[in-house]
């Protein structure tokens, strides 16, 4: 059972590339999110979805996109990367906290530590 | 607005030495409240839920507890491999959001 794997593990961009951040998760849940972490700032949300074909923004989603075209899977794109993107990103999935059942904890990737030059 | 926040920031305990972390939170229609454990380069490993006011959950050196506006993570006799940052995380019925604390950098000296 892999749970959250996330690719790459690093990565390094130059200003201006583009690049997509690979999630998946293999517990068939509903919620899947991407966070980034910077120092001093905890996660912040960028993106998240509730199902396949549903997404929605978080608190940071300025120069990013996501699309959830299966329920296993939740890329993130940057479309035109800048320094302040700069940062360590985590994906996470979960079941709904409609569903019945108390199981309904985040499990987190081990994250991809992006240096944008 | 639903916010979670957690102290203190850092907290250093020699070995052996009982201490607890706080979680304060605001939410409307709590679906759950959320302990984690991050380690240096790794993502947030996930340790307990707990559902209502009253509730505990222990596991080894760490017992979580939680109450209508706070929960407590109290360590028992810590070790240095305790050292990690604990995370906090409220989730909500109505929003399909989970809301975390900044967290609490423990470091445990031998």
């Amino acid at each position: 059972n892999a749970g959250v794997t996330q690719t790459p593990k690093f990565q390094v961009l130059k200003t201006g590339q583009s690049m997509t951040l690979q999630c998946a998760q293999d517990m068939n849940h509903e919620y899947m999110s991407w966070y980034r972490q910077d120092p001093g700032m905890g996660l912040r949300l960028i993106h998240y979805s509730v199902g396949a074909g549903i997404t929605d923004q978080g608190e940071v989603p300025n120069g990013y996109n996501v699309s959830r075209s299966t329920t296993e899977d939740f890329p993130l794109r940057l479309l035109s990367a800048a320094p302040s993107q700069t940062s360590v990103y985590f994906c996470a999935s979960s079941y709904s906290p409609h569903r019945g059942s108390e199981n309904t904890e985040a499990f987190f990737g081990q994250g991809t530590r992006l240096t944008v030059v | 607005e639903d916010q979670v926040t957690q102290s203190p920031e850092a907290l250093r305990l020699q070995e052996g030495e009982s201490s607890s972390l706080n979680c304060s939170y605001t939410v409307s229609g709590l679906r759950g409240l959320f302990w984690y454990r991050q380690d240096p380069g790794k993502g947030p490993e996930f340790l307990f839920t707990l559902y209502s006011a009253g509730e505990e959950k222990e596991k080894e050196r760490l017992k979580a507890t939680l109450t209508k506006k706070e929960s407590f993570l109290h360590i028992t006799a810590p070790k240095p491999e305790d050292s990690a940052t604990y995370l906090c995380a409220v989730r909500a019925f109505r929003v399909n959001k989970f809301y975390f604390g900044s967290g609490t950098k423990l470091n445990v000296k031998p």
